[in-house]
């Protein structure tokens, strides 16, 4: 069984339009986060959620909104996509959020914007 | 915010050879984690530390959180070809938990038949 799964693996739009991507995660866990990795392969918080509350918010535009419909499930929002918000993007979650709880990672979905 | 600096960039080394790798911070951290990542793939979780001067093993790598709690280093031993890959390490600080792991460069892992 997955862990962390995340849809889609892969995601292809034009500059101005809105698209979501979901994850989900089986393991019981309380805390969720997301991640963006750039092209130089280097990874950065954007969201942390625990309980479905927003506890982390690292400068990341106002056009990304995370939402958590339930402790299970984050998903991530984008507005009007640019250029540079193309990607992977990586959710992942933790037992709870403090600095000995563990995150796994879900498999990461790729987006580019053309 | 606050950074690791993780070494080598890159390695190019000969299958069967030991590899290390570090990371150091100029902040402390209260866990440092070691990652493996895969092409196309997430990020997984190889070892975890807690304790400032603990090793810990796993199978062929083995981990050390440094005693200033600002460093950490990972060991391969006798490499084989499925130990290509990025190799993260990352750290978090608050008990709390707000904030989230701040992650090094990463280190590339090429491995030579």
């Amino acid at each position: 069984d997955t862990a962390v799964s995340q849809t889609p693996k892969y995601l292809v739009t034009q500059m101005g339009n809105d698209k979501s991507i979901k994850c989900e995660q089986n393991l019981g866990h309380d805390t969720m986060y997301w991640y963006k990795q750039d092209s130089k392969k280097f990874l950065k918080i954007m969201f942390s959620y625990n309980n479905k509350e927003l506890i982390i918010n690292e400068t990341v535009p106002n056009r990304f909104s995370p939402k958590s419909p339930d402790k299970a499930h984050l998903n991530l929002h984008i507005n009007s996509l640019e250029l540079g918000d193309s990607a992977v993007y990586f959710c992942a979650s933790s037992q709870g959020l403090a600095y000995f709880y563990e995150q796994y990672f879900g498999p990461g979905t790729r987006l580019t914007v053309t | 915010g606050q950074q690791l600096n993780q070494s080598p960039q890159s390695m190019f080394i000969q299958e069967g050879e030991d590899v290390s790798m570090n990371c150091t911070s100029s902040s402390i951290f209260n866990t440092w984690l070691w990652y493996k990542q895969d092409p196309g793939e997430g990020p997984v979780l190889l070892i975890a530390l807690y304790k400032a001067g603990e090793l810990t093993s796993n199978g062929r790598l083995t981990a050390q959180f440094g005693i200033t709690r600002k460093d950490s280093f990972l060991n391969i031993s006798a490499s084989i070809p499925s130990d290509v890959g990025i190799y993260f390490c990352a750290g978090q600080v608050s008990v709390g938990g707000a904030d989230g792991l701040t992650f090094g460069k990463g280190t590339h892992l090429i491995i030579q038949p």
